[in-house]
């Protein structure tokens, strides 16, 4: 069975510029997520979309961060302008439902200069 | 207060030691409980999932007191191979009735020769 895919595994940028993740979940999932995970800290949930439905933002920076879910299957996250802060791993991880195991993809490690 | 707190580590214990993690929640209405492991600059795997009567695998055991709103892993006859990062993850179901993993921040073993 395939597992999540993600791209690109890593990326360097400069802040105030822009940049984009893609996730193609294991098939079948309906349930997507988006974590950060900085260096030192547990994975942060960004956005959880179930199907194509966002069922939690809440920790989204919604001034700088996008996410979208096109036909429930993959999934695109944005960052637009970048901070230095935003260097991190950012993890997409997809389940059967929201409240099973969750498998990750390898993550793209973000570096913003 | 976190919703998910796991003692910070690192812990540093000698091969064939048992050595015991904890972990606390905040929302006692979760559902689901899990512990994940992570190797240096991996993605979080599943490690066991955590139920009320507890369980075990091999030489680790899980335990859940909900009326204490706490988790436990402990992991006997410790090998350099259990050097990992172990994170304590807790389902919370939101308005929407899906739900959500929710990280702690991890706890880091070293298992020394």
């Amino acid at each position: 069975e395939a597992g999540v895919a993600q791209s690109p595994r890593y990326k360097i940028i400069e802040k105030r510029q822009s940049v984009a993740f893609w996730c193609n979940p294991i098939s079948g999932h309906a349930t997507l997520y988006w974590y950060q995970q900085i260096l030192g800290q547990g994975p942060k949930l960004l956005i959880q979309f179930q199907n194509n439905g966002v069922v939690d933002d809440s920790q989204l920076p919604k001034d700088r961060f996008s996410a979208e879910r096109l036909k429930g299957v993959d999934s695109t996250l944005k960052i637009q302008p970048a901070k230095l802060e935003d260097s991190a791993v950012y993890l997409c991880a997809s389940s059967a439902a929201g409240y099973t195991e969750a498998f990750f993809g390898q993550g793209t490690r973000l570096t913003v200069v | 207060r976190k919703e998910v707190e796991q003692d910070p580590g690192p812990f540093n214990v000698p091969e064939g030691a048992t050595v015991a993690f904890n972990c606390t929640y905040s929302n006692s209405a979760s559902q689901s409980f899990f512990w994940y492991r992570q190797d240096c600059r991996k993605e979080p795997k599943l490690l066991m999932s955590v139920y009320s009567s507890g369980n075990e695998d091999g030489r680790f055991t899980a335990q859940l007191n909900r009326a204490s709103q706490y988790i436990s892993l402990l992991i006997r006859d410790s090998k350099l191979s259990d050097s990992a990062t172990y994170l304590c993850v807790v389902t919370e179901f939101g308005s929407s009735n899906t739900g959500k993993l929710i990280f702690g921040q991890g706890t880091t073993l070293q298992v020394k020769p």
